[in-house]
């Protein structure tokens, strides 16, 4: 099966740690996003990549977070001196240009203690 | 800022019943997205709807969208046991860069026997 992998799946870090989490996009697709979810709500955009170009990042949740696509294939998603808000699952998803579907893996779960 | 909304938030139904799942947004919309997920797991794309009037149906669930009243359903036909989840609709706001989605807060189904 070629779907959006991504690991870790589980991630617990203690405060203060630093933590990167890879995302690997079905192999045709040009676009990557990130999300995060917290418990109880939907999805929220983080950020996109087309290709190895980072085109929005202005919703990155703060300083501390930063996301990488260097050969326009996988991508990481950093997040430095974590906080306990950090908790949650992110969320990796991929489409092809003009395709309509959007594709999530299975995310990985951060647990900042 | 788009705001998505969707109700009810919980919903317990009895096998075999019918209902609709209402997801109201603020603004205009290229697109509307319907996922499901299971608990601890990601998101599974059941619908992607393009334009006023469209409906599309996959078994037991059916969705539409209309564009002018900014509101979609997804409607469940003779609930089974299989179909607990929980469901968002999401929204891909017209003329931004592309599939930066917008999630409602999700409906938790569940359907009893």
């Amino acid at each position: 099966d070629t779907g959006v992998s991504q690991d870790p799946r589980h991630k617990i870090t203690k405060r203060g740690q630093n933590v990167t989490f890879r995302c690997d996009p079905i192999s045709e697709h040009n676009r990557l996003y990130w999300y995060r979810q917290t418990l109880g709500q939907g999805p929220e955009f983080l950020t996109y990549f087309q290709n190895e170009a980072q085109l929005e990042k202005s919703r990155l949740l703060s300083d501390r977070f930063s996301a990488e696509r260097p050969k326009g294939s996988f991508s990481t998603l950093e997040i430095q001196r974590t906080e306990q808000g950090d908790s949650a699952m992110y969320l990796c998803a991929s489409s092809s240009h003009g395709g309509n579907t959007i594709y999530f893996g299975e995310g990985s779960w951060l647990t900042v203690v | 800022e788009l705001k998505v909304e969707q109700n009810p938030l919980f919903l317990s139904m009895q096998e075999g019943k019918n209902y609709t799942i209402y997801c109201n947004y603020s603004t205009t919309s290229d697109r509307l997205y319907w996922y499901r997920q299971d608990p601890g797991k990601s998101l599974e794309s059941l619908f992607v709807l393009l334009s006023n009037g469209a409906v599309k149906q996959e078994g037991r669930l059916m969705a539409s969208l209309d564009t002018k009243a900014r509101l979609s359903t997804l409607h469940i036909t003779a609930a089974v046991h299989d179909l607990s989840a929980t469901y968002f609709c999401a929204v891909d706001p017209e003329g931004g860069s592309a599939r930066q989605l917008t999630f409602g807060s999700g409906t938790q189904l569940t359907v009893l026997p």
